[in-house]
């Protein structure tokens, strides 16, 4: 159990335009989602942490409006990336927490690849 | 400041040689750390929590808070061992949110 998902594994667009990324938990309601990024070879860098319900907090230095983050229900997430450039490109990466889990513990998704042209 | 600093990007030893993955934290309050692995081509997953203080695949780590050090490690190491492995905390913030180190990369050769 405690699986998430990412849709899409990968996705290129052009500059200028938005994208939309999904996290999904399959088989748990997750109250918590966290949403990061990592760049070639470097750790993963959490950018915000989403709740259901409420408004995503965002991390130091992140600009909530250009990463913009829903959390509309207990299974799912989405990060939109708006107008995208090519220094946005990355590997983004979400994370979900069950409720009833162990502190710390995050189920990870197999992470989003975005290519901005 | 929250912050794990993994000091090696690369740890390279042979199967059967013992391994010891070093991390370190700064966080003025009482952490809870974790280990995560990154098998090739696999997501991110639990490795094992300090609190549990469980072994896990043979690994161990030992918090100790006078060196405020959380290294991972395992006596014999086995091939299928090669993977990133990152050390995490969590502490302030809420939401159990964690901060990761930079990761070290386990290369075990036959």
């Amino acid at each position: 159990g405690a699986v998430v998902s990412q849709h899409p594994s990968r996705v290129i667009c052009k500059s200028g335009t938005s994208v939309k990324i999904e996290c999904r938990s399959l088989d748990f309601q997750a109250t918590t989602m966290f949403w990061y990024r990592q760049f070639p070879k470097q750790s993963l860098m959490l950018m915000a942490t989403s709740n259901e319900g409420s408004k995503a907090t965002y991390e130091q230095g992140v600009e909530k409006d250009k990463f913009l983050i829903n959390h509309a229900s207990l299974t799912l997430s989405t990060l939109t990336v708006t107008s995208a450039h090519p220094e946005d490109s990355s590997f983004y990466i979400c994370s979900a927490s069950r409720p009833s889990g162990a502190p710390g513990t995050q189920y990870f998704g197999p992470g989003t690849r975005l290519l901005v042209l | 400041a929250q912050r794990v600093t993994q000091p090696e990007k690369l740890l390279s030893v042979f199967k059967g040689a013992p391994v010891e993955l070093k991390c370190n934290y700064s966080y003025s309050g009482s952490p809870e750390l974790f280990w995560y692995v990154q098998y090739s081509r696999q997501r991110l997953q639990l490795l094992l929590r300090h609190i549990s203080r469980e072994s896990i695949k043979g690994f161990t780590a030992d918090l100790n808070k006078g060196e405020t050090s959380f290294h991972l490690k395992k006596p014999f190491a086995q091939e299928e061992d090669s993977a990133m492995y990152y050390c995490a905390l969590s502490g302030a913030g809420g939401y159990n949110k964690l901060i990761f180190g930079a990761g070290t990369r386990l290369a075990v050769h036959p």
